[in-house]
């Protein structure tokens, strides 16, 4: 059936390093669309990144992910983490106008 | 961006009592979409709507019942609110499409039931 896995529940990471959260999908679809929604201490989730595009790289905000189809993967990276990156993170595919969600990651930096 | 409203923002309930939660949504989007999300849980859908007068079952619609009586606004309804009710509630829209169906979120609400 159709799913998204993000592995991690927990990623701490020292600010000024980089940042690697990992999702990985099963899907029965040819065309699919993969998100990265970020949500904030006490605010609602919003969207971070979008790609419906094979290898194509996305970026917004110093994040930036991949879609590869071949891997089944759109891992979430950014090269120097910062303490406003602390959050949680959710990666989603849609599925017949819906999103079909990972479990999230929370992404602690420390100073 | 879709702006999408809820209310109220807090909410305290009687167990067994009726819980009505309201969400609009003014760009005009054709799909809606209720969450609740709970820690160890993360997002998951309650019910959901194609527009308006339209409204269907989620993964988790047992206890809830949902209703669209117009494209802007989208309600949740506890007709019998169980302490196991108790968390926070999203609700979302998007414009629909075969692909890239972006969901835009309202700011939620949260729900305790005692």
């Amino acid at each position: 059936g159709d799913s998204v896995t993000q592995t991690e529940g927990l990623v701490t990471v020292t600010e000024g390093l980089p940042v690697k959260l990992n999702c990985t999908y099963q899907t029965t679809y040819l065309t699919i669309a993969f998100f990265w929604y970020v949500q904030y201490l006490n605010e609602a989730p919003q969207v971070l990144l979008k790609s419906s595009t094979d290898n194509k790289r996305t970026e917004h905000q110093g994040f930036h992910a991949t879609l590869h189809k071949s891997s089944s993967s759109f891992h979430l990276q950014k090269s120097s983490a910062q303490l406003s990156d602390s959050a949680l993170y959710y990666c989603a595919r849609d599925s017949n106008y819906q999103l079909i969600w990972g479990s999230g990651t929370k992404l602690i930096i420390k100073p | 961006e879709a702006a999408v409203t809820q209310s109220p923002r807090n909410k305290v309930a009687v167990t067994g009592g009726k819980v009505t939660l309201s969400c609009n949504q003014t760009n005009n989007h054709n799909n809606m979409y209720w969450y609740r999300q709970d820690t160890g849980h993360g997002l998951r859908l309650i019910h959901y709507s194609y527009g308006a007068g339209s409204t269907e079952k989620g993964d988790i619609p047992d206890g809830y019942k949902a209703s669209r009586p117009s494209q802007e606004n989208f309600s949740l309804i506890l007709e019998l609110a169980t302490p196991s009710q108790t968390s926070v509630y999203f609700c979302a829209s998007g414009a629909g499409g075969e692909d890239q169906d972006t969901q835009y979120f309202g700011p939620g609400t949260r729900l305790l039931v005692l």
